[in-house]
């Protein structure tokens, strides 16, 4: 079946911008996670969805991230108000119920904020 | 504070050899211990992962191995193939927050033909 994916692959903003990226799960999967990667680093942990409930945020950088996931599948994290240091790779990762702990990785979306 | 550490940035290796990246952890909560491989461009590829309750876990060329007295896996591919190559993340859940993975800095593995 059809992987994670991400949308858009790509952002450039400009320092000030809003902007929204967009996570579709892998179909039935429960939990949705979001990641930060900045370059030469591990992925580092945002926020956890189970089905539309938000169960943890404490990785969020700022108030200037939110994410939402309003029926439980697609997500979308937002930045407001766009700084030099949210250029990173945003992953969205899903998993099952079942064997929750292996998470799978949409491509990621890389930020620009010029 | 770096939960979840890899202390090689690079790893050269024959092909055909065996191939070991290492892991070291602090936090004794950690539950499953998780392999990652990256290639550019690409989101983390799941590889193999292993239960805190067991010492070994393997899957064809692939195999994990936790020393939780030590606080450290270790991951070995044999032999190893040039489609290898890419960079190999250990992740660690559990801890303050059930869902989360904590991942560690990456290694580059390069596999020489």
């Amino acid at each position: 079946g059809a992987g994670v994916s991400q949308s858009p692959r790509y952002k450039v903003a400009k320092r000030g911008q809003d902007v929204a990226l967009r996570c579709d799960p892998i179909s039935g999967h429960v939990s949705l996670f979001w990641y930060q990667q900045a370059l030469g680093q591990g992925p580092e942990f945002l926020t956890y969805f189970q089905n539309e409930a938000q169960l943890d945020k404490s990785g969020l950088p700022s108030d200037r991230f939110f994410a939402e996931r309003p029926e439980g599948s697609v997500s979308t994290l937002k930045i407001q108000r766009t700084q030099q240091e949210d250029s990173a790779v945003y992953l969205c990762a899903s998993s099952s119920g079942r064997r929750g702990y292996e998470q799978y990785f949409g491509p990621g979306t890389r930020l620009t904020v010029t | 504070d770096q939960q979840v550490k890899q202390n090689s940035p690079s790893l050269s290796v024959q092909e055909g050899r065996i191939s070991i990246l290492n892991c070291d952890y602090t936090n004794s909560m950690f539950d499953y211990f998780l392999w990652y491989k990256k290639y550019p461009a690409e989101g983390p590829t799941f590889l193999i992962s292993i239960s805190s309750i067991k010492d070994k876990n393997e899957d064809g060329r692939f195999t994990v191995f936790l020393n939780k007295s030590a606080k450290h896996l270790s991951l070995h591919i044999v032999p190893s193939q040039p489609g290898d190559s890419a960079v190999y993340f250990c992740a660690a859940r559990g801890g303050t927050s059930y869902g989360k993975l904590t991942f560690g800095q990456g290694t580059i593995l390069t596999v020489h033909p």
